[in-house]
Formats: structure tokens, sequence, C-alpha cells
């Protein structure tokens, strides 16, 4: 099965600098790949996702880019705020014909922003 | 607020009972989707159900069974529960089957068991 790998568990930056999380996946059939912010208590929400098809997506201060034939992803946060504080997971799933439709969950980075 | 409901919101009981965790997805989404979340395991994807049918299974227990009714609601079971089922249960949906559209998460059923 799909196998997600997420660094570094945690992560300290200064306000107004950029943070980048990375992961790996094993599945080379994989082909979206979602990030959850999760703050503390509260429940996963999506940030922003990408599809094997592009190799890159940006929203306002987040970006994602992707890496098929290395099979690697990273999330890119620039001038980061303390709301930015949270834990962030990155996910990959097959999408569209097949059996396996599970989503598999990286292990997390706590992200502090420092003010 | 997702538009995912969940209950109850915490749940405290004892090693070997049962327990019956609920949710109601958004309106119009037909996938409900249900994980567990602890500190050593991360998110796990414990199984999916589309339309009343199961459509993926991930690391579910088989002491864990779970179905989704006609008006869409779902319900997972934990029986003979064990320490290390304490954990955050979140039920997630989707108006799609395949994981093409995204997955809105509710707030959470927290177990306890003592």
């Amino acid at each position: 099965g799909e196998n997600v790998e997420q660094h570094p568990s945690t992560l300290s930056v200064q306000e107004g600098d950029s943070a980048v999380i990375k992961c790996t996946y094993s599945d080379s059939a994989s082909n979206y790949f979602p990030w959850y912010k999760q703050e503390l208590g509260k429940r996963p929400q999506l940030i922003i996702d990408i599809r094997s098809n592009v190799g890159e997506k940006k929203d306002q201060r987040i970006a994602v880019t992707l890496n098929k034939t290395a099979k690697h992803f990273s999330l890119h946060i620039t001038e980061t705020q303390p709301e930015d504080s949270a834990v962030y997971f990155c996910a990959a799933r097959r999408i569209g014909g097949g059996s396996n439709y599970k989503l598999t969950f990286g292990k997390g980075t706590l992200l502090t922003v420092n003010p | 607020d997702s538009g995912v409901t969940q209950t109850p919101k915490h749940l405290i009981t004892a090693t070997g009972q049962r327990v019956t965790l609920r949710c109601s997805p958004r309106s119009g989404d037909l996938s409900v989707y249900w994980y567990q979340q602890s500190l050593d395991q991360g998110l796990q994807f414990l199984i999916q159900y589309y339309n009343g049918e199961e459509r993926a299974k991930g690391n579910i227990l088989e002491r864990f069974s779970a179905q989704q009714f006609p008006d869409l609601h779902s319900e997972l079971n934990l029986s003979s529960l064990e320490l290390g089922d304490s954990a955050l249960y979140f039920c997630a949906s989707s108006h799609s089957g395949t994981g093409a559209s995204e997955q809105f998460f509710g707030p959470g059923t927290r177990l306890t068991v003592l």
C-alpha cells in the first residue's frame, strides 16, 4: 500500500520567514496530493491540493510543488504569520479508476511561527 | 463549520465495552470516511462508505465496524474496547466516491477508554 513520509516533524520559524514541509510517497499510481492544516483541538482543514498533471499550484502565500519522477511534493508558506502555527499534514491518494481510494496521511509537521 | 456533524463530542468508557460514534455528512455529500487520530499513529484512515456501500478499507480492526444508512449518516461501532483505542475519531464527507473532491472533516469524537 501507499506510504507517505513527512519531514520535518517540527519546524520553528520567525514571523515573516518562509516555511517548507516535504513529503515523499511510495505508490507511483497516486495522483492527488492534498495538504491539511489542523489547529490545536480543531478539525483538519484542506488548505491546498495538487493533482499529478501539474507541477506547481499557488494560492496567495501558500504553494505546493510536485515532482512525480522523484515521488515527492512540498508545501511552501511565505511571509509566515503567527496564525499559521498549526500541524500540517500531507496526504496522497489515487483518484479515478482503480480499487484503492484511501487517503494516506503523513505523520504531520508542527509549525510554530514566533512573533 | 464544515457542515459535517459528529456525536458525541466526548466519550469516556471502560475496557471491554462497546460504543457507537455517529456522523452526519454535509448536505449532498455521498461519501463518508472515518479516521482515527492518536499521538503516536497520526491520522489513520479506517473505512469509506459511498452511498450506503463500503468503498475502501484501511487499517480498521476486526473489533470495529461501520455502516452508512439510507439517509447517508454513518455510524462507527467499536467493541471490546482496549486502552489503546483511546483517540480522536474523525468523520469526513465528500461529494465524490473516487476521491476527486475535497474531504470536509467533522469536529471529531474524543474517546477515552479507562
